[in-house]
């Protein structure tokens, strides 16, 4: 049963536009989001988190939205630009579960000029 | 801060033999380590939480006597592949939090490919 669901796949959008990666958890234990950018051969960086509590966090380009009713959750790239070219991750973790962080299934990401 | 250093970030090796990877945090100290399994184009998995001072937990179907693991310190655990098949063959990253708050930091991945 995968705990965290992700959508879409991949994308693929132009210079300048916005990239949108949704997000779904069943497990209400959650209480931590992390967004997690993976270059090929790298090791997964983390770009922006949210806890529970706030129904949304902006970094710089990046937004989560957060809906705990509806478990969902979102990020938006804002003016995306080529460099944005990864996989994305969301992921969740539960301080009960050990902070074991569990990954969703990615987005392949391509923004084109 | 929080650094995650992985060694070796690419190993080839024999089908038959071991390969010991390690991680380490270098500016921080963890007592909890994670080691995740990548195969291409697919997400991570989380294989096996890695405790100081103790035995690791295992996830459900990873096998523990093949991917032995130790936590002999605050700053650096280990993970042993043990008698590599090429099916064992994959994208190897650790991971590890300075604090709960500040999330996770992953290493950079050992790519291993038994031949």
């Amino acid at each position: 049963q995968q705990q965290v669901k992700q959508s879409p796949q991949s994308l693929i959008v132009q210079k300048g536009g916005i990239s949108i990666i949704n997000c779904a958890y069943e497990n209400t234990a959650f209480d931590y989001f992390p967004w997690y950018q993976q270059f090929p051969g790298k090791g997964p960086a983390l770009l922006i988190a949210i806890r529970p509590d706030v129904s949304e966090k902006k970094e710089g380009r990046f937004t989560i939205s957060f809906n705990k009713s509806a478990k969902q959750f979102s990020l938006h790239i804002m003016d995306s630009q080529p460099g944005d070219s990864a996989t994305y991750f969301c992921a969740a973790s539960s301080k009960t579960s050990y902070d074991k962080v569990i990954f969703g299934p990615g987005t392949s990401l391509s923004v084109i000029p | 801060g929080a650094v995650v250093s992985q060694h070796p970030s690419r190993v080839i090796c024999k089908s038959g033999t071991s390969v010991k990877i390690e991680c380490r945090s270098l500016d921080f100290q963890a007592t909890t380590m994670f080691w995740y399994r990548q195969f291409p184009k697919q997400s991570l998995m989380l294989m096996a939480t890695s405790n100081e001072g103790s035995k690791a937990t295992y996830e459900q179907g990873v096998e523990k006597d093949k991917f032995l693991i130790n936590h002999a310190s605050l700053t650096l655990s280990t993970l042993t592949v043990t008698s590599a098949h090429p099916e064992d063959s994959s994208f190897y990253i650790c991971s590890a939090s300075m604090d709960r708050a500040y999330g996770y930091t992953f290493g950079s991945g050992t790519r291993l490919t038994v031949v």
